[in-house]
């Protein structure tokens, strides 16, 4: 199982973040698993941002729920995250990974820099 | 929000045994919080070592163990190596879907 995250890079303080995870040599829909994002400010520590189901069930964050927003596309095996009102804070490399459990992310994609500036 | 706290940094010569320690701003951390244990070198992504307080995931090396100690979850390295020098993370699942990460420990190895 091979996880890939990509999408914008740069990102306008105030505008919306969108990445996508590509999921590869398993279904998204297998299992009871949970698909995870995570992130990493430069430098910092992890932070979990939450994880969705391919049923579409999701959690979040308290922290960031109010600017959230997860989906999945099984037809393309992939799923993504959108954070909308970005700010400088919002600078970090963002991880997908597979949750196992709540807490056990296992694999982890490789990570996509995000950096948000004007 | 609860906090959970680690060590900042801690140094462990070659050979050594090392305890890190992943606690709670308040109250004390038990199996219910199914402690994870993640090791992270630069540029890497975090890598599983322990799960659900002391199982090893596949591939990990015997000298990582997990456990409770007091009222914290607890990762112990025995028999220190050099490319053990990483940042080490917990996670505790807090219930109700929700999940945080300790701020991490520097590990060096010296």
């Amino acid at each position: 199982l091979q996880l890939q995250a990509s999408g914008s890079g740069l990102v306008k303080p105030s505008q919306t973040l969108s990445l996508t995870c590509a999921v590869s040599g398993d279904s998204i829909s297998s299992g009871s698993y949970s698909w995870s994002w995570i992130r990493q400010p430069p430098g910092k520590g992890l932070e979990w941002i939450g994880y969705i189901y391919h049923t579409g069930r999701t959690y979040y964050s308290p922290s960031l729920k109010s600017r959230v927003t997860t989906s999945v596309d099984k037809s393309k095996n992939q799923f993504s995250l959108t954070l909308s009102s970005v700010t400088a804070a919002d600078t970090a490399i963002y991880y997908c990974a597979r949750a196992l459990t709540p807490n056990w992310f296992d694999p982890w994609g490789q990570g996509t820099l995000v950096i948000v500036s004007s | 929000q609860t906090v959970v706290t680690q060590e900042p940094s801690f140094s462990v010569s070659p050979g050594g045994t090392v305890t890190l320690t992943c606690g709670l701003s308040s109250g004390s951390v038990s199996t219910s919080y199914s402690p994870t244990w993640y090791q992270q070198t630069p540029g890497q992504a975090p890598r599983t070592l322990i799960y659900n307080t002391d199982t090893r995931s596949s591939g990990v090396p015997d000298r990582f163990s997990g456990s409770i100690l007091g009222n914290k979850a607890a990762l112990t390295i025995t028999g220190a190596q050099a490319d053990d020098e990483s940042d080490y993370y917990c996670v505790l699942y807090m219930g109700n879907y929700n999940v945080v990460f300790g701020g991490g420990t520097k590990l060096t190895v010296l």
